[in-house]
């Protein structure tokens, strides 16, 4: 199986801030990984990928950038409504989430 | 309007068995490979399995913490993906979402909590 390991789980940060998010796999990808927002009682949202491609009607404050098995998301200046959990998944073979990283207000 | 909505969550006794089940519209249902995600309270997100359409040949896979215990099927008639859960224990409590297995704009349902208790 792969695994997959974030960090940090929790980082707080100042609006306006730049906020970087970091996954590694257990093996590369090959490209194949994700990044996800979930905000609290909702469910799962795409915001990049294939490491890099923001899905439609994603802000482009948010990027991601890594290759074989280190990758990251960074929202390049943090907005209240940015605040969420942000995953990982690898989709090389089947899933894997990573353990999620809550962004919070400093 | 492009939907998923699972329903058959509920309170089950450790042992125990439940169906889920994931209605999808809006889509062509047939083409698409479909996956069960889990979130246990307060935890974070567990891929649970998937199953490829029947013209990838239909077969499923499934996460280790599940697998020999949980079936994933589909009726295309009728736009429905299941998850056959049996030999339920309390760590299966969770809410359980069902969604399109695909690269980009997937879908996802609102989720179903199953809860495993006595």
């Amino acid at each position: 199986d792969i695994q997959m390991t974030q960090s940090p789980s929790i980082l707080s940060a100042s609006l306006g801030d730049r906020v970087t998010i970091t996954c590694r796999a257990s093996q590369s990808l090959n490209g194949w990984l994700a990044w996800y927002q979930q905000k609290p009682g909702k469910a799962p949202k795409l915001l990049i990928y294939r490491v890099s491609n923001l899905e439609d009607g994603v802000p482009s404050r948010f990027s991601g950038s890594g290759s074989e098995t280190d990758f990251t998301l960074t929202i390049s200046s943090l907005q209240p409504d940015d605040l969420a959990t942000y995953y990982c998944q690898q989709y090389l073979r089947y899933r894997t989430f990573g353990q999620g990283t809550k962004v919070e207000v400093k | 309007e492009v939907q998923l909505v699972e329903s058959g969550g509920g309170l089950v006794t450790p042992g125990g068995s439940l169906r889920l089940s994931c209605a999808a519209s809006g889509f062509t249902f047939k083409n698409t490979w479909m996956s069960w995600v889990r979130q246990a309270p307060g935890k974070g997100l567990e891929w649970v399995g998937r199953i490829k359409s029947i013209s990838d040949d239909g077969t499923t896979g499934y996460a280790a913490p599940v697998k020999d215990r949980f079936i994933i099927s589909r009726d295309d008639s009728k736009d429905t993906v299941y998850l056959h859960m049996n030999s339920l224990k309390t760590e299966d409590t969770a809410v359980y979402y069902c969604t399109t297995d695909q690269t980009r704009s997937d879908v996802w349902g609102q989720g179903t909590l199953v809860t495993v208790s006595s």
